[in-house]
């Protein structure tokens, strides 16, 4: 079966730009997350989705972070205008159940690496 | 608030010398935890995990138990490989909906034949 497809696998901006993006998580799987990735650090959730409802956002920058998943599929996650400290990998996730019960496997796509200059 | 603590990497080991990464977790309730494995330009993969006290996790020849008592859930593996370099998180999962991964910063496990 197919994984978790990001895109793009590397973006460079300037601050103060915008960018964004996009996960298409595994067929079937009802919860997306993404994480963001600081060098040297784990993975931190920003949002986590539950078909295309928020679950939890409580950790997303939301005077400049922004993100969506239309009709419970795939998910856009967007950044304006983008800081030094955003630069990140950018991991989407996504597990099978609707439940969001702790103990589900998440599946991960390769990220999304971005420089902010 | 729930947090994950792994020793400090990077660990380097000459092929078939044991692997013992250590982890100890701090959380309300009884969390599920979880290592995942990062090989060289890869993404994140599950390599084990646990589900409540007393599991041991296993896959590829790496195990971990959730140790309740010591608030630890430890990795090892009798005998590495080359192919075993990769760096290595551990991380819970509380029991309620909308509870995501905690992650710990990973350790980076290098092996040399």
């Amino acid at each position: 079966e197919a994984g978790v497809a990001q895109s793009p696998r590397y973006k460079i901006i300037e601050k103060r730009q915008s960018v964004a993006f996009w996960c298409n998580p595994i067929s079937g799987h009802a919860t997306l997350y993404w994480y963001q990735q600081i060098l040297g650090q784990g993975p931190k959730l920003l949002i986590q989705f539950q078909n295309n409802g928020v679950v939890d956002d409580s950790q997303l920058p939301k005077d400049r972070f922004s993100a969506e998943r239309l009709k419970g599929v795939d998910s856009t996650l967007k950044i304006q205008p983008a800081k030094l400290e955003d630069s990140a990998v950018y991991l989407c996730a996504s597990s099978l159940e609707a439940s969001g019960r702790a103990s589900e496997t998440q599946y991960f796509g390769p990220g999304t690496r971005l420089l902010v200059l | 608030g729930d947090s994950v603590t792994q020793m400090e990497g990077p660990v380097t080991l000459s092929e078939e010398a044991f692997l013992t990464i250590n982890c100890t977790y701090t959380a309300t309730g009884y969390p599920s935890l979880f290592w995942y494995v990062q090989y060289p330009g890869e993404g994140l993969q599950l390599l084990l995990k646990a589900t409540k006290a007393d599991d041991k996790g296993s896959n590829k020849g790496f195990e971990a138990t959730y140790r309740k008592e010591t608030t630890s859930f430890h990795l090892e593996k009798g005998s590495v490989q080359v192919s075993d370099s990769a760096v290595y998180f551990c991380a819970l999962s509380g029991r309620q909906a909308g509870t995501a991964l905690i992650f710990g910063k990973g350790t980076t496990l290098s092996v040399s034949s």
